[in-house]
């Protein structure tokens, strides 16, 4: 079964940078791109951005374009997101959602990882 | 960028029917797909490409999606269906990317 398997809670002060893990199992790694997505305390979701786990491109939304970077190791069918220069309006939950190609040009997550906490506080 | 507006609450009795309305401009042209959140867990997909439903989602969910509003409608509520819901769309414009609903809380009375 796909599972999407991320790293554990961090805690970071502000202007520090944090890397998150998120393994992929149960399907063809190469095949599916991924997306981040955050979750503030009480808020809605929002898109970070996607990386194609096959030819390492990435797309990065404006509000983040020079403090994230996403990779993969596709040795350990795992991606990573970094985010630099933390703030506090970046403590959220931090998910992996597994790409899915819908119609009239969309996309859309069916698999998600569990969630990972990030709470920048100095 | 493109804004996705949905009601902050529904409540809704067990067994009736709860409706929960994802507003956006012309959001007829583009897909709209639904996600469940429950309390400290994951968001998980219930309804994709405004009316189909994933393999595992009960019959109880439906979609729609015409002109301005896109409509969630969830049949014979349970008190297991009591858990925050959001629509998606990808936007293509200059910024392209997901673009997620405000969220609605629904409420098992």
């Amino acid at each position: 079964q796909v599972q999407l398997v991320q790293s554990g809670a961090e805690v970071k002060k502000p202007g520090a940078s944090v890397k998150i893990s998120c393994k992929a199992s149960g399907y063809t790694f190469s095949n599916y791109y991924m997306h981040w997505v955050r979750q503030a305390p009480g808020q809605s979701l929002e898109w970070m951005g996607i990386i194609n786990p096959s030819g390492d491109s990435t797309s990065y939304a404006q509000k983040f374009q020079g403090r994230v970077t996403m990779t993969r190791d596709t040795s350990t069918s795992t991606v990573y997101m970094e985010l630099s220069s933390l703030r506090s309006e970046d403590t959220a939950v931090y998910y992996c959602g597994r790409d899915i190609p819908g119609e009239k040009y969309s996309y859309y997550f069916d698999y998600w990882g569990q969630g990972t906490l990030v709470t920048v506080s100095s | 960028s493109y804004v996705l507006t949905q009601p902050p609450s529904v409540s809704v009795a067990p067994g009736k029917t709860a409706t929960i309305t994802c507003g956006g401009n012309h959001i007829g042209t583009k897909s709209v797909h639904w996600y469940q959140q429950k309390p400290g867990q994951a968001p998980v997909l219930v309804v994709h490409d405004d009316s189909d439903r994933p393999s595992g989602i009960p019959e109880r969910f439906s979609g729609s999606n015409s002109g301005n509003t896109a409509t969630l409608t969830i049949r014979r509520v349970e008190a297991g269906d009591e858990a925050d819901y959001y629509c998606q769309v990808w936007d293509t414009s200059i910024d392209p990317g997901a673009v997620f609903g405000t969220g609605t809380k629904v409420t098992v009375l």
